[in-house]
């Protein structure tokens, strides 16, 4: 069975300093991952996606995620915090076709 | 951005009263999703559909219908809403020629059950 742990439901960065926001999947199949990202009161807006090529995923915004099989991680980074960051971010896991299985999400709050 | 459009965008009714939300996508993608998404709870999908005529149930699925009579529009039923029902519901297609297709999203319709 899969599932998606996101570690983290809130997270405060200052502007500037690096952004992590952790996640942790269990699949027995080899699976892709995404992370998306939700502005209030928005849809959800893809920020990058893993599906078996590069391990260092590089996203939009300035945001990559490493996957890590052998601690089953997916963790999402970002080098300098934007005010434009704030939102609330998910990790997806899907073993393919029709199945997404998605975290409860983390908030990420960006202090000036 | 992806050729989804959801509508209404806001609704409020009372319990007990049908209430249908719409779809419409522009892509041609085959399969179409409903979830509903609530704090604390992420996204949970109600019903999928994986071409015309052809869906299948969700993890919360109780309470809802759908329907898919086009390629283009995917029709979300809450038959007697009830105030649990209460929450925004999003609609996503993804195609079907790869095995580690992205999902693209609606704009999300906030319904309040009164």
């Amino acid at each position: 069975a899969q599932s998606v742990t996101q570690l983290d439901s809130h997270v405060s960065v200052s502007e500037g300093t690096p952004v992590l926001l952790r996640c942790n999947y269990s699949s027995s199949y080899s699976p892709s991952l995404f992370w998306y990202v939700q502005h209030p009161n928005k849809g959800l807006q893809l920020l990058l996606k893993y599906t078996s090529a590069a391990t260092l995923v590089k996203g939009i915004n300035g945001f990559e995620a490493e996957f890590k099989k052998s601690e089953t991680s997916f963790h999402l980074t970002k080098p300098s915090a934007h005010m434009s960051d704030a939102a609330e971010y998910f990790c997806v896991v899907t073993p393919g076709t029709y199945k997404y299985i998605f975290g409860t999400g983390t908030r990420l709050k960006v202090l000036a | 951005d992806a050729g989804i459009t959801q509508s209404p965008r806001h609704k409020v009714t009372e319990t007990g009263t049908p209430v249908t939300l719409r779809c419409h996508q522009t892509e041609n993608h085959r399969y179409m999703y409903w979830y509903r998404q609530d704090p604390g709870h992420g996204l949970r999908l109600i019903h999928y559909s994986y071409g015309v005529k052809d869906t299948d149930k969700g993890e919360v699925s109780d309470g809802y219908s759908v329907s898919r009579s086009k390629t283009e529009d995917f029709l979300l039923t809450l038959e007697s809403a009830t105030s649990s029902q209460t929450s925004v519901y999003f609609c996503a297609i993804s195609g079907a020629s790869t095995d580690y297709n992205e999902q693209f999203f609606g704009p999300g319709t906030r319904l309040t059950v009164l």
